[in-house]
């Protein structure tokens, strides 16, 4: 099925490791974006990246590293975890006016 | 920077219509959306409408654009249980998504 796949759905990290958030879409679409949910906080983009080979920070950068592998291909970095960033996180992509594709969602928990 | 504005909660009873409000800041984006998200799920578009449209009917869905004020509301008529979800707006020309607006209904 067309649409954007995340792995892992869960994880939990001591404080201080790392660990990449994998994001693939194969729609052909230029944009990927990652965004964390928190309660009563709703979305917040993290990163984004416009066309393969450009990436720009978003709303909230601080913690985080990502990669434009390819047009499909969209990785989120932790290199140093902290219990802040526990989260809901989302990948998403868009290639025209009607919206973006989301993934189901990586549930990341820092102990 | 500028974001959409969005109320938090609100219960309705199944059968019922509901009416979620949402106040956006850009007036150049062409698309507004509306998303859903059922629990433990990503978002999902629900509903889009044209910028240059007031109102958009999609079976139990009806989208209401005042340009003028920038609000925008999505009517669920005949609200079943399935709709309960958190909903979102957002605009095309912004990445900012709302706080969302829960929907719980009772049955």
């Amino acid at each position: 099925n067309a649409g954007v796949t995340q792995t892992p759905k869960f994880q939990v990290l001591k404080t201080g490791q790392s660990m990449t958030l994998q994001c693939a879409q194969d729609m052909n679409h230029n944009s990927m974006y990652w965004y964390r949910q928190d309660p009563g906080m709703g979305l917040r983009l993290i990163y984004y990246s416009a066309s393969e080979g450009t990436t720009d920070k978003g709303e909230v950068p601080n913690g985080y590293n990502v990669s434009r592998l390819n047009k499909r291909e969209f990785s989120l970095r932790l290199e140093s975890a902290a219990p802040s960033q526990t989260s809901v996180y989302f990948c998403a992509s868009s290639g025209d006016n009607y919206g973006y594709t989301f993934g189901s969602g990586t549930r990341l928990t820092v102990v | 920077g500028e974001d959409v504005e969005q109320s938090l909660f609100l219960s309705v009873r199944e059968g019922d219509s509901s009416v979620i409000n949402c106040t956006y800041t850009d007036s150049s984006s062409t698309y507004l959306y509306w998303y859903k998200q059922e629990p433990g799920a990503g978002l999902q578009l629900l509903t889009y409408i044209f910028s240059n449209m007031d109102m958009k009917q999609d079976q139990r869905l009806t989208v209401l654009l005042n340009k003028k004020d920038k609000h925008l509301s999505l009517r669920i008529a005949d609200t079943q249980t399935g709709d309960s979800a958190i909903y979102f707006c957002a605009e095309s020309n912004r990445l900012a998504f709302g706080k969302g607006n829960q929907v719980v209904v009772i049955p």
